[in-house]
């Protein structure tokens, strides 16, 4: 069963803190990984493809990191503020399947908070 | 440019009614992906269609759901019979190429489907 794990499920930070979570995938047949962030009431929005073992990508404060090897993923998000509040989906393809369906996390929920 | 649109943004439904969910997506996108996302789950993949076939529709629950895309750009999404268990958001995604893993779907913002 190939599946992608998220944790935390929650997190509630103060305005400034800087944070982390973690998206862990199987590790054989590596192909690629996609983050997305969807705020309520929104389209969830793509912030990454990484696809080499050791790639870190950055987009403004958020950055994420890959370990194909051991399988996971770490976003990160820098001083974070109150627009970023949303939920952090990670997602993978199945290599067998090249049509690019992606097997979703359940994703992290961030809150923070003024 | 345009997104991906999809309508309508809310539909409530009774017990064994049908619905039809549309989306459109972005302009000269060839692959089109829908997903369903439960109450504290991720996005479950339904189907994917390549042009105006579905090249894969593995996820498609049951025989009540069917979905098609005849001239490659808008795509329906029916659900027959509904039941209160298909109360879900219904997402729509695109993407320009191929369908190859490594390229950005394109997400709209879905379909809040109520079934009482």
């Amino acid at each position: 069963i190939l599946n992608v794990e998220q944790s935390p499920q929650s997190l509630h930070v103060q305005e400034g803190d800087s944070t982390n979570f973690t998206c862990s995938f199987p590790s054989s047949n590596f192909y690629a990984l996609h983050w997305y962030r969807w705020e309520t009431a929104k389209s969830p929005e793509a912030l990454f493809v990484m696809t080499l073992n050791g790639d870190e990508k950055k987009k403004g404060r958020i950055s994420a990191t890959l370990n194909t090897k051991e399988g996971y993923s770490y976003l990160y998000i820098k001083g974070s503020q109150p627009e970023d509040s949303a939920t952090y989906l990670c997602a993978f393809p199945p290599l067998y399947n090249q049509g690019g369906k992606l097997i979703f996390g359940q994703g992290t929920e961030l809150s923070v908070k003024p | 440019g345009a997104g991906v649109s999809q309508t309508p943004s809310n539909k409530v439904t009774e017990k064994g009614k049908y619905v039809e969910l549309r989306c459109d997506p972005i302009s000269g996108h060839t692959a089109l992906y829908w997903y369903r996302q439960s109450l504290g789950q991720g996005p479950e993949f339904l189907i994917y269609f390549q042009g105006t076939g579905a090249a894969d529709d593995s996820g498609l629950p049951n025989d009540r759901f069917f979905a098609v895309r005849p001239e490659g750009s808008v795509s329906t999404l029916k659900i027959q019979r509904t039941e209160r268990g298909d109360s879900a958001v219904y997402l729509c995604a695109s993407s320009s190429r191929a369908g190859g893993g490594t390229d950005t779907q394109y997400f709209g913002p879905g379909t809040r489907l109520t079934v009482l």
